[in-house]
């Protein structure tokens, strides 16, 4: 158990619908990261906060979004989603956002199915 | 941008023999080469790391190494068992050294 929870497990949902994914860091991590993982593409990064600010963008979608909140947990929003976007998204966390102390730390995933 | 390419992508042994699986990443900038292992159903747990400042670490049966001027890193498992058996992938990190760039990931497989 790394210590970083996700929820939910499971997802199912229509096209254009929109989710919320939620992550809580590990105690002590301010920074937290939002990956995809497809078989097609691998484990792919999508962005990533600090301490309630977004540091790093990678290959995230315009039609999704995130945040990161005072309590440090942190929100992917999934909006007008596309059967494409059927996928696992895996939240991990580190103590810092660069340099040494950056040891990522991922939690179980949600299975996101897009119908 | 950065790539990190991994070999090779299954790779079966028998139980008690060693395993190996290589990467190369293309940013000479990258300094922090972790290596993760994913089970069924699980997230990517860390199982090692290396960082550019050393070339071998080793924690029991894993052991890593890394070659900077050749920009390659390996995963040595040794003495294989059958809870070996899952996806391993590398990393490293892109050019802000912000986030992992992974590998396309190795199933091992380990039979008794």
């Amino acid at each position: 158990d790394s210590g970083v929870t996700q929820t939910p497990k499971h997802l199912i949902t229509a096209t254009g619908q929109r989710v919320t994914l939620r992550c809580s860091p590990r105690s002590g991590d301010l920074s937290v990261y939002w990956y995809q993982q497809s078989l097609d593409q691998g484990l792919q990064f999508l962005i990533q906060y600090y301490n309630g600010e977004e540091r790093a963008k990678g290959n995230i979608l315009e039609r999704f979004s995130a945040q990161q909140f005072p309590d440090l947990h942190s929100e992917l929003n999934l909006s007008s989603l596309e059967l494409g976007d059927s996928a696992l998204y895996f939240c991990a966390s580190s103590v810092a956002w660069q340099g040494a102390r950056n040891e990522q730390f991922f939690g179980p995933g949600t299975r996101l199915t897009v119908l | 941008g950065e790539n990190v390419e991994q070999h090779p992508s299954t790779l079966s042994v028998q139980e008690g023999d060693s395993a190996v699986i290589k990467c190369t990443y293309s940013d000479s900038a990258s300094n922090y080469f972790p290596w993760y292992k994913q089970e069924l159903g699980k997230g990517p747990q860390l199982i090692i790391d290396i960082r550019s400042n050393v070339g071998e670490k080793k924690d029991q049966r894993i052991a890593v190494t890394l070659n900077k001027t050749a920009k390659h890193f390996s995963l040595h498992i040794t003495e294989t068992q059958p809870e070996d058996s899952a996806v391993y992938f590398c990393a490293a990190f892109n050019q802000a050294g912000t986030a992992l760039i992974f590998g396309k990931g190795t199933t091992l497989s380990v039979s008794s």
